[in-house]
């Protein structure tokens, strides 16, 4: 079974770019079943989606975000991340890493880690 | 791509149905029978209970069940249970391998 478990800075300053990585146990980071994603969840709020890869290093960004998002794949360490630049207080939230069933299914989640965008 | 429609909150007694409602446009739920369902209980990560439209993954409860009626997609609990009582979110697929969300409907057992 799957486990994805997200690591990275929970303080993020205001113009600076929140980094966060996504290990993936139990299976293969670059198996063809799956696609890989990152969603978060601003406190209170609901959920978004912020981009998908496949694992041959394709990608796929919300409209919204695309200009500030990029998401890369490291298969040695079986690791996948997500860099958002330019953040304001808006981009405060749980960010959570998942893999994809067939590209449109949210199968398994990590955790989540809190990344808060403060002075 | 804008959020899919869900109420803000639905409720029920223990033993009964509930539906939540998820509307979308020809764009997304309308296009395709890729929605998914997602339990989240405070403080946890969402849980997928229903993919492509009316699928169970191994460990969901047949208590949910799916389904689509053009634009809209809706999840059914039945027999409903304190252990519902959560939020649920609705998640279509969108084209070009784009996903789109629904804004979140919590469900309360009173």
């Amino acid at each position: 079974q799957l486990q994805l478990q997200e690591s990275g800075p929970g303080l993020v300053k205001p113009s600076e770019t929140l980094s966060l990585t996504c290990t993936v146990s139990g299976g293969s980071i670059s198996s063809s079943r799956n696609y890989w994603g990152w969603i978060r969840q601003p406190p209170g709020k609901g959920l978004e989606w912020i981009g998908s890869m496949y694992y041959s290093g394709s990608t796929y960004y919300n409209p919204s975000l695309k200009s500030r998002v990029t998401i890369s794949v490291d298969t040695s360490k079986n690791q996948f991340s997500l860099k958002l630049s330019s953040v304001t207080a808006a981009d405060t939230a749980v960010f959570y890493c998942a893999s994809l069933y067939s590209g449109n299914s949210l199968d398994y989640w990590g955790q989540g880690t809190l990344v808060t965008v403060s002075s | 791509q804008s959020a899919l429609t869900q109420p803000a909150s639905v409720s029920g007694s223990p033993g009964q149905s509930i539906t939540i409602s998820c509307t979308g446009t020809s764009s997304d739920v309308g296009s395709y029978n890729l929605v998914s369902w997602y339990q989240q209980h405070p403080g946890k990560a969402p849980k997928l209970i229903i993919y492509e439209g009316s699928k169970r993954p191994s460990g969901a409860s047949n208590r949910f069940s799916g389904s689509k009626s053009g634009n809209t997609a809706s999840l059914t609990i039945s027999g409903l249970q304190a252990e519902d009582e959560a939020d649920y979110y609705c998640c279509s697929y969108a084209g070009n391998s784009a996903l789109v969300f629904g804004g979140g409907t919590k469900v309360t057992v009173l």
